[in-house]
């Protein structure tokens, strides 16, 4: 398997433009986690699916955030409209657990968005 | 809720000697306890975990670290270090019995590691 694989790695867009994240999951993984990353707040989670539903989205900071995973093998995380403070590295994490198996969580290489 | 804890922002060291992350959490149950690295503009990789069993839980690289119930800890170590440790270090835990947010990962802050020769 390639990993969590997130796209684009990197985006600049201006200040009230729509930004949609993107992340593929590690295929047969149950659990996909949203993550933003800045060095004044750290890692922070935003949202969780597991089994393609949201179950915690106390992490997101606005209504400007949402996020979707219409499928196991797909989620967005979308902000509209963006503004300057939302820029930050965006993780995607993927992992399988319950069951027989229990893994740790991978990671995707991240997202670096810039709202200019 | 729970919450993980890393007190030092910045840990610095000399190649060779040994080294030690500190890392305490909050859980209402049993814990699951996780430690990654992230070296600059990578994602987060893992390094190693305990779920249960022995509290000495062994990793990648040469990294250890221990699980002390009573103090809720889980410090991450290594006997000799290298200069090539020097990144950034989370500890993560994730508590399965949650009620209403079962299986939540949270991180901490993350800890600065610098190794020098």
């Amino acid at each position: 398997d390639a990993g969590v694989i997130q796209s684009p790695r990197h985006e600049v867009t201006e200040m009230g433009q729509e930004v949609t994240l993107r992340c593929k999951p590690i295929s047969g993984h149950d659990y996909l986690f949203w993550y933003r990353q800045t060095m004044m707040r750290g890692l922070e989670l935003l949202i969780y699916f597991n089994n393609n539903v949201p179950i915690d989205d106390s992490g997101m900071p606005e209504d400007r955030f949402s996020a979707k995973m219409p499928n196991a093998s797909f989620s967005t995380l979308k902000i509209q409209p963006s503004e300057p403070r939302d820029s930050a590295v965006y993780f995607c994490a993927s992992t399988i657990w319950g069951g027989v198996v229990d893994t740790e969580a991978f990671f995707g290489q991240g997202t670096r968005l810039t709202v200019v | 809720a729970q919450s993980v804890a890393q007190p030092e922002d910045q840990v610095n060291v000399a190649e060779g000697n040994p080294l030690t992350v500190k890392c305490t959490y909050s859980v209402s149950g049993n814990p699951y306890l996780f430690w990654y690295v992230q070296y600059p503009n990578r994602g987060l990789q893992f390094l190693l975990k305990y779920i249960t069993g022995d509290n000495l839980v062994k990793g990648s690289y040469g990294f250890e670290a221990e699980f002390n119930k009573s103090q809720t800890s889980f410090h991450l170590k290594k006997p000799s270090a290298l200069v090539s440790d020097s990144a950034l270090y989370f500890c993560a835990v994730r508590d399965p019995i949650l009620t209403g947010g079962g299986n939540k990962l949270t991180f901490g802050t993350g800890t600065q590691l610098k190794v020098e020769l």
